[in-house]
């Protein structure tokens, strides 16, 4: 009930491309969706966050794109950039409770 | 910005030592988290803090403890560490809903 699946483990973008992680929960009472960008050393920092009155949320590269009826939600970065490779996490909360975070995803975008 | 800031970056244990894991953040944030970070994993919590005094066990509780004396410090313990606590540790701090993680300690047990 307290799950957050995120797949895939791993992923590989060109330069460019567009990077698509995904994450699917269970708990109905979730109504936060955060997403966290990890560079190695340093602890996750927040990137963007979500809340369901919306299906979509975009700053600047980044967007958010989520499905209620699908208990679903996505990251996706457009061009993405050699920058942007780190791991990034999804996680869901009722609102002002506890995070419940996604395996996490180590993106790599070759040069 | 709020500051979360772990005491130690990296940590070397022997099996058996009490461990004690230390964090503190300046911005007077009421909720304080300690969650292990594994890989394929992701981030799990271990106990976690709405005000001073008051715990609440996570999701991964067995083999820690915890003490909130004073809001700004929520420390965690390892009554007595094992191999398989061998990991990395992370506080977070928070005042609703948006959480600042600190680096980290690498907490290894040999």
């Amino acid at each position: 009930q307290q799950q957050v699946k995120q797949s895939p483990q791993s992923l590989i973008v060109q330069k460019g491309g567009i990077s698509i992680i995904n994450c699917a929960y269970e708990n109905t009472a979730f109504d936060y969706f955060p997403w966290y960008q990890q560079f190695p050393g340093k602890g996750p920092a927040l990137l963007i966050a979500i809340r369901p009155d919306v299906s979509e949320k975009k700053e600047g590269r980044f967007t958010i794109s989520f499905n209620k009826s699908a208990k679903q939600f996505s990251l996706h970065i457009m061009d993405s950039q050699p920058g942007d490779s780190a791991t990034y996490f999804c996680a869901a909360s009722p609102s002002g409770s506890r995070l419940t975070f996604g395996e996490g995803t180590q993106l790599t975008v070759n040069p | 910005d709020v500051k979360v800031t772990q005491s130690s970056r990296y940590l070397v244990k022997r099996t058996g030592e009490k461990v004690f894991l230390e964090c503190v953040q300046d911005m007077d944030h009421e909720n304080m988290f300690w969650y292990r970070q594994d890989p394929g994993l992701g981030l799990r919590l271990i106990y976690f803090s709405y005000d001073v005094k008051m715990k609440e066990k996570g999701d991964i509780p067995e083999g820690y403890s915890v003490s909130r004396e004073k809001k700004e410090r929520f420390s965690l313990i390892l009554e007595s560490a094992s191999t398989n606590q061998t990991s990395m540790y992370l506080c977070a701090s928070s005042l609703w809903d948006g959480y600042t993680f600190g680096s980290g300690t690498r907490l290894t047990v040999v």
